[in-house]
């Protein structure tokens, strides 16, 4: 089955610069999802689309901005970097009639590291 | 806002025996979903198992089932016949209902399953 594709897989960016991460949803879903995992931490929440409207925002430094695109993949633009950006960055998707609590299938992540 | 609390950072269990990890959570919310998720060091995030709190009985999906105690907020993991597989790091999410609900995460319990 289809999964949820991220890219890049591995970013290396210097601080100040920009980062652009791409997320594919799987078929058919409409809703996406970024999170933020820090070394040692657990996924944080940042923001969610869904049929390519913003539906949620969370702790998303105003350095970042996101949008969902007419064919549903999602990107997060990340400007003047810092070193506390660096971690691995989740997209999940769902189906928002998708039935029991529209489970979010994760992508294999983009790693960052800003130096 | 809903917390998720796992206050076992680790946990050890030998192959083919069975270990619990456990999970509480606060909310005010009536209706919402519980997961289980799945971090191998690859980081990938894999769903385990899911339940929603309208039903009474408890969630399994073959070797693991989860014991939920809506009164007690307490959704806690069991893995039967731990396999070397099973090895990760595990994260309690909690979810409202609603399109496009984020997921809030425990700080999760790495398990290791030794010979």
């Amino acid at each position: 089955a289809a999964g949820v594709i991220q890219s890049p897989r591995h970013l290396i960016k210097e601080k100040r610069e920009t980062a652009t991460l791409k997320c594919y949803p799987i078929p058919r879903h409409d809703t996406v999802y970024w999170y933020q995992q820090g070394p040692g931490q657990d996924p944080q929440f940042l923001i969610s689309f869904y049929e390519k409207m913003q539906s949620d925002k969370g702790s998303i430094p105003d350095r970042f901005s996101a949008q969902q695109f007419s064919d549903y993949h999602s990107e997060l633009n990340m400007s003047s970097l810092e070193l506390g950006d660096s971690a691995l960055y989740f997209c999940a998707s769902s189906l928002s009639a998708g039935g029991p609590g529209e489970t979010q299938y994760f992508g294999p992540g983009t790693r960052l590291l800003v130096l | 806002a809903q917390t998720v609390t796992q206050s076992q950072p680790e946990m050890s269990v030998q192959e083919a025996e069975t270990v619990t990890l456990s999970c509480t959570y606060d909310t005010s919310e009536s209706d919402y979903y519980l997961f289980w998720y799945k971090q191998p060091p690859s980081r990938q995030m894999i769903l385990v198992i899911r339940q929603e709190a309208y039903k009474q009985q408890n969630a399994t999906e073959n070797r693991f089932s989860v014991n939920f105690q809506k009164a007690a907020k307490s959704f806690s993991l069991k893995i039967s016949d731990s396999q070397l597989g099973d090895a990760a790091m595990y994260f309690c999410a909690y979810r409202s209902t609603g399109t496009a609900s984020k997921l809030t995460f425990g700080t999760g319990t790495r398990l290791q399953v030794t010979l």
